[in-house]
């Protein structure tokens, strides 16, 4: 069965370093979201992509966070500089088409982000 | 802005009882209602999804049922398993974006 990939699965960092994770989605979805999630509560959007374009970065703090899906395809989420606070689970998830009606999002095992 | 909820935050029951999840959410314009199962440390697995149209969904010994006037859908767990332990999460699709509830934490004990 197809799987959302993502890496590395844990990532350790300090403080003001950069970091970067890595998604490769289901083959043949066009859409692709970013999620962090925060111990103890939901996935939080970050970013949404409908084929290597932008839809919905609204949550996204731009200051330190960029993502990119160049080819449509694979996405890169980075983090220059971190900050304590973005210690949580970082989460990728594909589907067919844009989030609605009939469609459902499969969610990849996700990066442990630690910042100390 | 839409808000999901769920009650309870932590639920512990004895194996073979049948339990329910709540979730609530603010704006009834949703696309549809996903319930889904994570377990520590990992992704999400999507369990059922309910069109905006539907009442209810059943897969195995799961249904979910959603009241869109309301703002609220139910997951019923039947004859629970200890390998039912693990966070549900209850979210909806309004507009583009997919909106989650932090969870309950449920732990099914042998």
């Amino acid at each position: 069965e197809a799987e959302v990939a993502q890496s590395p699965r844990y990532k350790i960092t300090e403080k003001s370093q950069a970091v970067a994770f890595w998604c490769d989605p289901i083959s043949g979805h066009a859409t692709l979201y970013w999620y962090r999630q925060i111990l103890g509560q939901g996935p939080e959007l970050l970013v949404q992509f409908q084929d290597e374009s932008v839809v919905d970065d609204s949550q996204l703090p731009k200051d330190r966070f960029s993502a990119e899906r160049l080819k449509g395809v694979d996405s890169t989420l980075k983090i220059q500089p971190a900050e304590l606070g973005d210690s949580a689970m970082y989460l990728c998830a594909s589907s067919l088409y844009l989030a609605g009606a009939a469609d459902t999002q499969y969610f990849g095992p996700g990066t442990r982000l630690t910042v100390l | 802005k839409q808000e999901v909820t769920q009650i309870p935050a932590a639920l512990s029951v004895p194996e073979g009882e049948n339990l329910v999840l709540n979730c609530s959410f603010t704006d009834s314009a949703i696309y549809n209602l996903q319930w889904f199962r994570q377990d520590p440390g990992k992704g999400l697995t999507s369990l059922l999804l309910i069109q905006s149209s539907q009442r209810e969904q059943t897969s195995g010994r799961l249904n979910a049922s959603l009241d869109k006037s309301s703002g609220r859908s139910t997951l019923y767990i039947a004859a629970s398993q200890p390998g039912d332990s693990a966070t549900y999460l209850c979210a909806v699709t309004s507009g583009s974006r997919l909106t989650f509830g932090e969870g309950t934490q449920l732990t099914v004990n042998p």
